[in-house]
């Protein structure tokens, strides 16, 4: 079935740093991926949609100047966590819609502590 | 606006049938999806059903769909320990590609 990746798994970074994750398509080509972020213990929520070529749209109450999102291909979308600090902490997790088959497949997700 | 809900917790014994629920409130939801999440793991999709549908069966999964209701179930037939995750019921409308909105996930255990 379709892969998606995303890379790295797991990040321990220090207050203050910028954090970037990588959401890859393997073999086929996203038109719209999506960023989620799970808390513990809770649901996914989404962050914010990205289009291939256009700006993200963020959800409502998601800061776009703390989660700059970059979908410079149809392969891969970045998140990039902002000034990360110990509240970011979270897993996140990204999808990515094959527009051949209306079918969205979620990457295996990223492990951020901010310490 | 949009709401999925499911009860949090389901404490079953192997080899019994477990069945997990999901309420959901956009009548305009075009299909609803189930997935398994094993700790520190992404997510699984386990089975989906298209709104048009009322049940869709594959192996020990049934999906029961109440469309009247907007009520959603999931039975697992001869639940085993590795059955043991947290399971998510989510909802999207428009195409299958569209963003999910998910509930709150039912953590099942499964006693030996």
């Amino acid at each position: 079935g379709a892969v998606v990746s995303q890379h790295p798994s797991r990040v321990i970074c220090k207050s203050g740093t910028s954090v970037k994750i990588e959401c890859r398509s393997l073999d086929f080509q996203a038109t719209t991926m999506f960023w989620y972020r799970q808390f513990p213990k809770k649901s996914l929520m989404l962050m914010a949609t990205s289009n291939e070529g256009s700006k993200a749209t963020y959800e409502q109450g998601v800061e776009k100047d703390k989660f700059l999102i970059n979908h410079a291909s149809l392969t891969l979308s970045t998140l990039t966590v902002t000034s990360a600090h110990p509240e970011d902490s979270s897993f996140y997790i990204c999808s990515a819609r094959d527009g051949r088959k209306e079918t969205q497949y979620f990457g295996p997700g990223t492990r951020l502590l901010v310490l | 606006g949009e709401d999925v809900e499911q009860s949090l917790f389901l404490s079953v014994r192997e080899g019994d049938s477990s069945v997990i629920n999901c309420t959901y409130t956009d009548s305009s939801s075009t299909y609803l999806y189930w997935y398994k999440q094993e700790p520190g793991a992404g997510l699984q999709l386990l089975t989906y059903i298209f709104s048009n549908m009322d049940m869709k069966q594959d192996q020990r999964l049934t999906v029961l769909l109440n469309k009247k209701d907007k009520h959603l179930s999931l039975r697992i037939a001869d639940t085993q320990t590795g059955d043991s995750a947290i399971y998510f019921c989510a909802e999207t409308v428009g195409n299958a590609g569209n963003m999910l909105t998910f509930g709150g996930g039912t953590r099942l255990m499964v006693k030996p």
